[in-house]
């Protein structure tokens, strides 16, 4: 079944410096990766997806590349801010949204002030 | 309402008993989702409802596991004879159809002693 892989554990950064967090999945039949917030003691927060047929996204701050060859994906936040303190997740689905997501197991994002 | 709706929040329970989770989705969104998620680790699946019917439980670990989701909205995850490795936070998520992104409730905090 799916594997996702997620570096690093953990990443401080200085606030205002970017943050990059990278996942690598082994099924390549995967077409959805969503990455999520998790704030402590909430549920994970969608903040950015991409499907297979695209190579890079932008939402304001955030960015999300995808190298299917490769299988592997980033997160990219830029000008971090201390509230962008948080674990965040990578996922992969092989059934696009519709489907169970596997999960990496996390980084632990401190932007220190 | 206005989010994904866990109760309870906390629970606490002896080992061998009986326990049910509670969801309520967002209004109106088909989909339905409980994933579990242990310290220290991403979320793993456990079942997808698409209205009323169960479309994948691949991910509940055993029999002693169980959902519902008789009317196509409220969802209860049942576990029978409960077990000190059960505990976990178990997260609901829906989505409006099950194409797009989903939304997840913070979770109920499940802990077997």
């Amino acid at each position: 079944g799916e594997n996702v892989e997620q570096h690093p554990s953990t990443l401080s950064v200085q606030e205002g410096d970017s943050a990059v967090i990278k996942c690598t999945y082994s099924d390549s039949a995967s077409n959805y990766f969503p990455w999520y917030k998790q704030e402590l003691g909430k549920g994970p927060q969608l903040i950015i997806d991409i499907r297979s047929n695209v190579g890079e996204k932008k939402d304001q701050r955030i960015a999300v590349t995808l190298n299917k060859t490769a299988k592997h994906f980033s997160l990219h936040i830029t000008e971090t801010q201390p509230e962008d303190s948080a674990v965040y997740f990578c996922a992969a689905s092989i059934r696009g949204s519709q489907g169970n997501l596997i999960f990496g197991k996390g980084t632990k994002l401190s932007v220190k002030p | 309402g206005a989010g994904v709706s866990q109760t309870p929040s906390n629970k606490v329970t002896e080992k061998g008993k009986y326990v049910e989770l509670r969801c309520d989705p967002i209004s109106g969104h088909t989909a339905l989702y409980w994933y579990r998620q242990s310290l220290g680790q991403g979320p793993e699946f456990l079942i997808y409802f698409q209205g009323t019917g169960a479309a994948d439980d691949s991910g509940l670990p055993n029999d002693r596991f169980f959902a519902v989701r008789p009317e196509g909205s409220v969802s209860t995850l049942k576990i029978q004879r409960t077990e000190r490795g059960d505990s976990a936070v178990y997260l609901c998520a829906s989505s409006l159809s099950g194409l797009d992104g989903y939304t997840f409730g913070s979770g109920t905090r499940l802990t077997v002693v």
